[in-house]
């Protein structure tokens, strides 16, 4: 167990849908990652939060958005849902911003799968 | 556990050989380097990292090689076990101000018993 809690492990839902996905960071980290990955394209950043804001962007599409709430969970939001999107979605957590060493512990992801 | 699934290229090795995992990064401004491991069914897990001021990192059973003339990481694994089977990716830190990993494709070792 990696500290980092994702729920739902997996998702079936249908196209146009709308769908939220839940992460738990580790214990004392306030730093929060999602990433995709999906057959073609590994590991994709979506999106950084630090302490409840939002810090970085990536290949994040307008359909999506996430948030990280005071108490430092963090949910992201999949919206109009397309085939494509059918993918694991990852959620880690850092300590830090950004200083050092940037490790970073990843939970064990949630499948969707779109219909 | 479920299969990544991912379309990456395989490296076979026979268990009890050395492992080597190449990897090209693309920013030369890059200035830290992780390896990480991904087993069927869970999230991808740090193995080592690297610092661009540095050439060579051991760890336990693994080493990270890095040549910054051709932008170039290799993971070496010794003794492969068959535990070791698994999705290996690099990922390196751009400078920029967010420090976000960014990861390469990803190779699938499978150490055959």
């Amino acid at each position: 167990d990696s500290g980092v809690t994702q729920t739902p492990k997996h998702l079936i839902t249908a196209t146009g849908q709308r769908v939220t996905l839940r992460c738990s960071p580790r214990s004392g980290d306030l730093s929060v990652y999602w990433y995709q990955q999906s057959l073609d394209q590994g590991l994709q950043f979506l999106i950084q939060y630090y302490n409840g804001e939002e810090r970085a962007k990536g290949n994040i599409l307008e359909r999506f958005s996430a948030q990280q709430f005071p108490d430092l969970h963090s949910e992201l939001n999949l919206s109009s849902l397309e085939l494509g999107d059918s993918a694991l979605y990852f959620c880690a957590s850092s300590p830090r911003l950004a200083s050092g060493a940037n490790v970073l512990t990843f939970g064990a992801g949630s499948r969707l799968t779109v219909l | 556990g479920e299969s990544v699934g991912l379309h990456l290229p395989t490296l076979s090795v026979q268990e009890g050989d050395n492992s080597i995992i190449n990897c090209a990064y693309s920013n030369s401004a890059s200035d830290y380097f992780i390896w990480y491991k991904q087993e069927s069914g869970k999230g991808p897990q740090f193995i080592i990292d690297i610092r661009s001021n540095m050439d060579k990192r051991q760890g336990q059973r693994v080493t990270v090689l890095l040549n910054k003339t051709v932008k170039h990481l290799s993971l070496q694994i010794a003794a492969t076990q068959p535990g070791d089977s698994a999705v290996y990716f690099c990922a390196e830190r751009r400078p920029g101000g967010s420090y976000i990993p960014t990861f390469g494709r990803g190779t699938s070792l499978i150490v055959h018993p």
